[in-house]
């Protein structure tokens, strides 16, 4: 049973518009939620994170949204870069060292 | 420059063979993890260490075995490989909650 969910595989988005990643989770225990980044052939890199006591976290062009009571967090990408083409992963921990991922939204930006 | 290598990248063997994948880290990292991930699925933890010799199976049960004998270190073991074990395994090492550093991945390929 998924606790980490991506439900889009892929989406595509024109270059310089907002690019929008949904995740859902189910583990009300979850306290600490991350997105990582994946070019093909390399390692998931770390992109942003935010603490279950804020709503937001800002870094650059990454914004990172958390409603708890809907148990959905979405990363917000803008403008989007074509260097943004790459599959992100959405993933979520207890509070311990574990993290549990989803299974990643192929993200497309179109020139 | 601290960095996370993996070796071999890509690995095509036959079945029944004894396979060790290498994982070292030059951060100074506690904590080294190592995950499973097949197409288009989400990474399955299968074994993580908090330190030297210290090694705990993680939440996807897995036939390979792993040591920490050095901190630097975490190789992951198959004493006999089968098609099944087919799959990318990704090693990854961290200080902080959620924050884990992951190495390039080794392909595995079992005839």
């Amino acid at each position: 049973d998924q606790q980490v969910k991506q439900n889009s595989p892929s989406l595509s988005v024109q270059e310089g518009r907002i690019s929008i990643l949904n995740c859902d989770y189910t583990n009300s225990m979850f306290d600490y939620f991350l997105w990582y980044k994946k070019y093909p052939a390399e390692g998931p890199t770390f992109l942003i994170s935010i603490s279950s006591i804020k709503d937001k976290n800002e870094d650059g062009r990454f914004t990172v949204f958390l409603n708890k009571s809907a148990k959905h967090l979405s990363l917000h990408i803008v403008p989007s870069q074509p260097g943004d083409s790459a599959v992100y992963f959405c993933a979520a921990s207890p509070g311990d060292d574990k993290i549990i991922f989803g299974k990643g939204t192929r993200l497309h930006i179109l020139p | 420059e601290a960095d996370i290598y993996q070796t071999p990248r890509y690995l095509v063997i036959g079945t029944g063979k004894k396979i060790t994948l290498e994982c070292s880290q030059t951060m100074g990292h506690d904590k080294m993890y190592w995950y499973q991930q097949d197409p288009g699925m989400e990474l399955h933890l299968i074994h993580y260490s908090y330190g030297v010799n210290s090694t705990e199976k993680g939440d996807l049960s897995s036939e390979s075995t792993v040591s920490r004998i050095r901190t630097e270190h975490f190789p992951l073991t198959l004493e006999s490989a089968r098609p099944s074990h087919t799959s990318q395994y990704l090693c990854a090492s961290g200080m902080n909650v959620g924050e884990q550093f992951f190495g390039p991945g080794t392909r595995l390929t079992v005839l």
